[in-house]
């Protein structure tokens, strides 16, 4: 299996807890992308990393949201104090390459299954 | 800003009947448009993609025309199956923002033996 992969699948926490949602990307991919996906709605971008650096991290929401990778494969996405409204699926996907290196890039992303974060 | 707007859904329709689904964009500049697939219980998935005007992209049956004239991404398939039954999103890329993706809302379709 040389998908993207997400863990866990499915989260439920309590308001004002702290969250931690993993994506583990496909093998030399460089670029990596969070979403948040609500029901009903299309996925909204949130950060995006080129290697270890956050390339574009415009659609975070706030500073209770924070990203990392660290070695430039493995990201995490960890949300602070948690509010009922995090509640949503988060999506990571990968691609090739992105940024200024990848100028005119096709576009096309390999979405892993996804982190269902519910906050009661 | 960039931004996708798709007809809303749910369509449903008999199997072999003829699908449309309506996609509009706006953007500052030249973007990359796609079509993205959600099968049930499944991750995103590019169905087809067109990078310039006058492009047509096609898979599996399925085929959709950049419009810039119009603005436009229709997705289009002259007989869907049982199996297409799925979400598709309509989406845009700007050539310099490294791949990030633009999604409209979304359309459900279900497809009825």
């Amino acid at each position: 299996g040389a998908g993207v992969s997400q863990t866990p699948s499915n989260k439920v926490t309590e308001k004002g807890k702290y969250v931690e949602l993993r994506c583990d990307p496909i093998s030399g991919h460089t670029a990596l992308y969070w979403y948040r996906q609500s029901l009903g709605q299309g996925p909204e971008f949130l950060i995006y990393f080129q290697g270890t650096g956050a390339a574009d991290d415009s659609g975070l929401p706030n500073d209770r949201f924070f990203a990392v990778r660290p070695e430039g494969s493995v990201s995490t996405l960890k949300i602070q104090r948690t509010e009922r409204g995090d509640s949503a699926m988060y999506l990571c996907a990968s691609s090739k390459g992105g940024g200024l290196a990848g100028v005119g890039m096709t576009g096309e992303l390999f979405f892993g299954e996804g982190s269902r974060l519910t906050v009661l | 800003g960039n931004s996708v707007t798709q007809m809303e859904g749910p369509v449903t329709l008999s199997e072999e009947a003829f699908l449309t689904i309506n996609c509009t964009y706006t953007a500052t500049g030249y973007p990359s448009l796609f079509w993205y697939v959600q099968y049930p219980g499944e991750g995103l998935q590019l169905l087809l993609k067109a990078t310039k005007a006058d492009d047509k992209g096609s898979n599996k049956g399925f085929e959709a025309t950049y419009r810039k004239e119009t603005t436009s991404f229709h997705l289009e398939k002259g007989s869907v199956q049982v199996s297409d039954s799925a979400v598709y999103f309509c989406a845009l890329s700007e050539w310099n923002q490294g791949g990030k993706l633009i999604f409209g809302q979304g359309t459900e379709l279900s497809v009825k033996p």
